[in-house]
């Protein structure tokens, strides 16, 4: 069975402030992916990252960044110098083939 | 970037209306689409997969009778809801992947918060 756990429920962090949003998965697959995706208030899922399994390599866009640890079945997502466009609820999802379990999600608030 | 189109976005019924939702892959073909359902404050449930041309794919404890779903072309799935009752209220959100990730729900619609009353 596939798991995805996103302790941090709601996150709070003044603007400017770097923050990191954790994701531990479980699975017994070999080949799978690892999805970030972005819901804000307004309701749509936006898709962040995907990265496959045999993939390690940390990856960074403007102040994103995720940190892929297969040691510790973690896909860790870190905001740098966050703004307030950056509130929203953030899942992390693991997928093998078609079926994709989502995270419960982590609310990140930013607070100008 | 590939978009993905929901209609309608907000829909409020009385008890024991049907309600479609349409999905449409805008800029590519879908051979796969996802609908997904949410409540309030919680994650993303994949209710069932649907395929191009062929019966889609439920989820334990989805009842097919009562969430409809047609993929009767690559660019348009509908999910509908026969007789919906109060406790069918929710968002629904479908999804479609693209290129090498068809059967990845990469591209998500922005959504369809349906209210019975």
């Amino acid at each position: 069975a596939q798991k995805v756990t996103q302790a941090q429920t709601e996150i709070s962090v003044v603007e400017k402030e770097d923050v990191t949003l954790d994701c531990v998965y479980e699975t017994r697959d070999t080949t799978y992916y690892l999805f970030w995706y972005k819901q804000p208030p307004s309701g749509e899922l936006v898709f962040l990252i995907r990265r496959n399994s045999f993939d390690e390599q940390n990856e960074i866009s403007g102040r994103y960044s995720w940190n892929f640890q297969k040691s510790t079945s973690s896909f860790n997502f870190t905001i740098t110098a966050s703004q307030v466009v950056d509130s929203a609820v953030y899942f992390c999802a693991l997928g093998g083939y078609q079926k994709v379990t989502f995270g419960i999600g982590t609310k990140l608030q930013v607070i100008p | 970037g590939a978009v993905v189109s929901q209609h309608p976005s907000w829909v409020i019924c009385k008890s024991g209306t049907s309600v479609k939702i349409e999905c449409r892959s805008l800029d590519f073909q879908a051979t796969t689409m996802f609908w997904y359902r949410q409540f309030p404050k919680q994650s993303l449930m994949l209710m069932a997969t649907s395929n191009e041309g062929s019966k889609a794919t439920y989820e334990q404890g989805v009842e097919k009778d009562k969430f409809l779903i047609n993929h009767a072309s690559l660019t348009l799935s509908t999910l509908t809801v026969t007789s919906a009752h109060p406790e069918d209220s929710s968002f629904y959100i479908c999804s479609a992947g693209t290129g090498a990730y068809s059967n990845q729900p990469q591209h998500f619609g922005d959504g369809t918060r349906l209210s019975i009353l």
